[in-house]
């Protein structure tokens, strides 16, 4: 199984270039998410979503769009790309369950300039 | 505000000592608990997972942890570390779906 795919794994912006993160995951998992890791702040959750159609804000959206057509796949956009944005980003999925673990995608390591 | 706390940002211990990561979280009410480890240069990975039962859970790699509720408290353990050990660390809590975690503790184990 291939778990949680993200692409691409590492990607430099100019200020105020826009991009797409992909993360697609095979497990049938409801629920998926995307967070930032920043160092000494751990992992922030920027959205989530519950299912297919079903998105809502994290604790640091700001910047950042998503949208859930299919179950699969879970893009996170920058509309705007600023160098607050630089980060490592990853996308994570498990089931609609609160017992459970999430998988999480090998990240994409973000800078912009 | 809710949040999870981690008690040390880096710790740095030699092979074959003990290891205890102190993790405290504010959510009220029933909690999912988890610990993730992530290795140099991948991505995160469960360690352990406390939902409900015994307070005194086990993982992989000998890693332990222990609820307790009193306390709002979930720390995490090890015997004996070894090299392959260093790693970042990260409690995490689930509340409403929402999986939330601390600032991560970073542990180096000198050889």
């Amino acid at each position: 199984n291939a778990g949680v795919t993200q692409t691409p794994k590492f990607q430099v912006l100019k200020t105020g270039q826009s991009m797409t993160l992909q993360c697609a995951q095979d497990m049938n998992h409801e629920y998926m998410s995307w967070y930032r890791q920043d160092p000494g702040m751990g992992l922030r959750l920027i959205h989530y979503s519950v299912g297919a159609g079903i998105t809502d804000q994290g604790e640091v959206p700001n910047g950042y769009n998503v949208s859930r057509s299919t179950t699969e796949d879970f893009p996170l956009r920058l509309l705007s790309a600023a160098p607050s944005q630089t980060s490592v980003y990853f996308c994570a999925s498990s089931r609609r369950s609160q017992d459970t673990e999430a998988f999480f995608g090998q990240g994409t390591r973000l800078t912009v300039v | 505000a809710q949040s999870v706390s981690q008690h040390n940002h880096h710790v740095i211990l030699s092979e074959a000592a003990s290891l205890e990561l102190g993790c405290n979280y504010s959510y009220g009410g029933t909690v999912n608990l988890f610990w993730y480890v992530q290795y140099p240069g991948q991505h995160l990975q469960l360690l352990l997972k406390y939902f409900s039962g015994d307070p005194l859970v086990k993982g992989i790699k000998g890693f332990e942890a222990e609820f307790i509720k009193s306390k709002f408290s979930f720390n995490l353990r090890k015997p004996s570390v070894q090299w392959s050990d260093t790693a970042e660390y990260f409690c995490a809590v689930i509340k409403y779906y929402k999986l939330s975690f601390g600032a991560g503790t970073t542990v180096t184990v000198r050889a």
